[in-house]
């Protein structure tokens, strides 16, 4: 059963700060791995999408990498910003389909 | 062009009460996915369309949950009877196709079960 965890489960930094979101799982055999967002009430918006034969993406400050030998993914912000603030969850494509496996996310606090 | 719609935004009921969730999907996108996400954890599958056939339904508990995809557009997800460890927040997405596509996800229904 595939297993996705995220560390560190909360951070808080200032503002202008680079930061990292780190991503692991427990089975290689993925299809893709999602990063998404997710602001407090809302549903989740989708940030990067990293296909399973891609090492990385790329949108605006956001970068995500992928080493699937390894089990891990990590998102990368550069030069945060206080509307940076939400929690942020990496999900893994397995199953030979299109499912899901979430982990329980990261809690962004970006301070002035 | 208009996200995924899902209503009601919040619902509280008593325990043993039936309860109904209404989505409707991007249009054009032909799968549609209810997930169930707990405070303070990552959404979890619940039910998977593809057109209006239910391909994946694992883990969908199938003695309290039912949910239907009629004509391929719409879905609702039924809860008869509620235990109060039903509340949570229900999630409904869709996508284009398979599992190359990213999933679009709806506000979500907040459930308060009492």
């Amino acid at each position: 059963k595939q297993e996705v965890t995220q560390i560190p489960a909360a951070l808080s930094v200032p503002e202008g700060e680079n930061l990292v979101l780190n991503c692991s799982f427990t089975d290689s055999a993925i299809y893709n791995l999602q990063w998404f967002r997710q602001d407090p009430g809302k549903g989740l918006t989708s940030l990067l999408l990293i296909q399973s034969s891609q090492r990385e993406q790329t949108s605006g400050r956001l970068n995500a990498s992928l080493d699937k030998s390894s089990g891990r993914s990590t998102l990368y912000i550069a030069a945060s910003q206080p509307g940076d603030s939400a929690t942020y969850l990496c999900a893994v494509g397995t199953g030979g389909g299109n499912k899901l496996t979430f982990g329980t996310g990261t809690q962004l606090k970006v301070e002035l | 062009e208009a996200g995924v719609v899902q209503s009601p935004r919040y619902k509280i009921i008593e325990k043993k009460q039936p309860v109904a969730f209404w989505c409707n999907p991007i249009s054009g996108h032909n799968t549609l996915y209810w997930y169930l996400q707990n405070l303070g954890q990552g959404p979890e599958l619940l039910i998977r369309y593809e057109n209006e056939e239910a391909v994946d339904d694992s883990q969908l508990p199938k003695d309290r949950f039912s949910a239907e995809r009629l004509k391929g557009v719409d879905s609702t997800l039924k809860i008869q009877p509620a235990e109060l460890g039903d509340s949570a927040v229900y999630l409904c997405a869709s996508s284009l196709a398979g599992n190359t596509d990213t999933q679009y996800f709806g506000p979500g229904t907040r459930l308060t079960v009492l």
